[in-house]
């Protein structure tokens, strides 16, 4: 079984709906963490989380809100989704000190 | 400026061409780094850490530049299975920040 696991893989859902993308590890990392992925500007943080407790905010926060239920569980959610949320979405888990990261397959969101 | 730049490429190379990929990075306090593979559609797996002394595995070596803020990744005897986005990866504060990707240089290694 996959150490990192996205639900769902693919999505089309219409603008103003809302989405959440899950996110569970079994690593029994700490650290958790949000990107999108859009053709030539890279992976982006999104949120991240150290731990149960704590939330951060990555560079493109905006639009987005996240829950950490459990230290395996991160979820993304798009409260009312816009077509420039379209994109790629990773989710990835990575321990201290040593700062791998392990990504999830993704999920291929399409907003219309 | 973007804190870690990329060449996007792509490069084409022969089989058992010798490639390397440059990145450069913005903030001299960076402590720790790291190339990560990508293929396509896939999610990115870590393909080696850069130490300060530099490192190699295999057919891959690495190496960091303090002094000019860049990293390195060198590539001998390129294989068809090399085909792939290659992404600068560095971290700040010892970890106390997330990673930051570079946006990837990508190869092509043909027959």
């Amino acid at each position: 079984d996959a150490d990192v696991t996205q639900t769902p893989r693919n999505r089309i859902t219409k603008t103003g709906k809302r989405i959440m993308l899950e996110c569970s590890q079994t690593k029994g990392h700490d650290r958790m963490y949000w990107y999108r992925q859009d053709p030539g500007l890279g992976l982006r943080l999104i949120y991240y989380s150290f731990d149960v407790k704590d939330i951060n905010k990555g560079e493109i926060s905006d639009g987005y809100s996240v829950s950490r239920q459990a230290q395996a569980k991160f979820s993304l959610s798009l409260e009312s989704a816009i077509p420039n949320q379209t994109a790629l979405y990773f989710c990835a888990t990575s321990d201290w000190p040593q700062n791998e990261q392990f990504f999830g397959p993704g999920t291929r969101l399409t907003v219309l | 400026r973007k804190e870690v730049e990329q060449d996007p490429g792509p490069f084409n190379v022969p089989e058992g061409a010798t490639v390397a990929f440059n990145c450069t990075y913005s903030n001299s306090a960076s402590q720790s780094f790291f190339w990560y593979r990508q293929d396509c559609r896939k999610e990115p797996k870590l393909l080696m850490s850069v130490y300060s002394s530099g490192n190699e595995d295999g057919r891959f070596t690495a190496q960091l530049n303090r002094a000019s803020q860049y990293i390195s990744l060198l590539i001998r005897d390129s294989k068809l299975s090399d085909s792939a986005t290659y992404l600068c990866v560095v971290n700040d504060d010892m970890g106390r920040r997330a990673l930051t990707f570079g946006s990837g240089t990508r190869l092509q290694v043909q027959p």
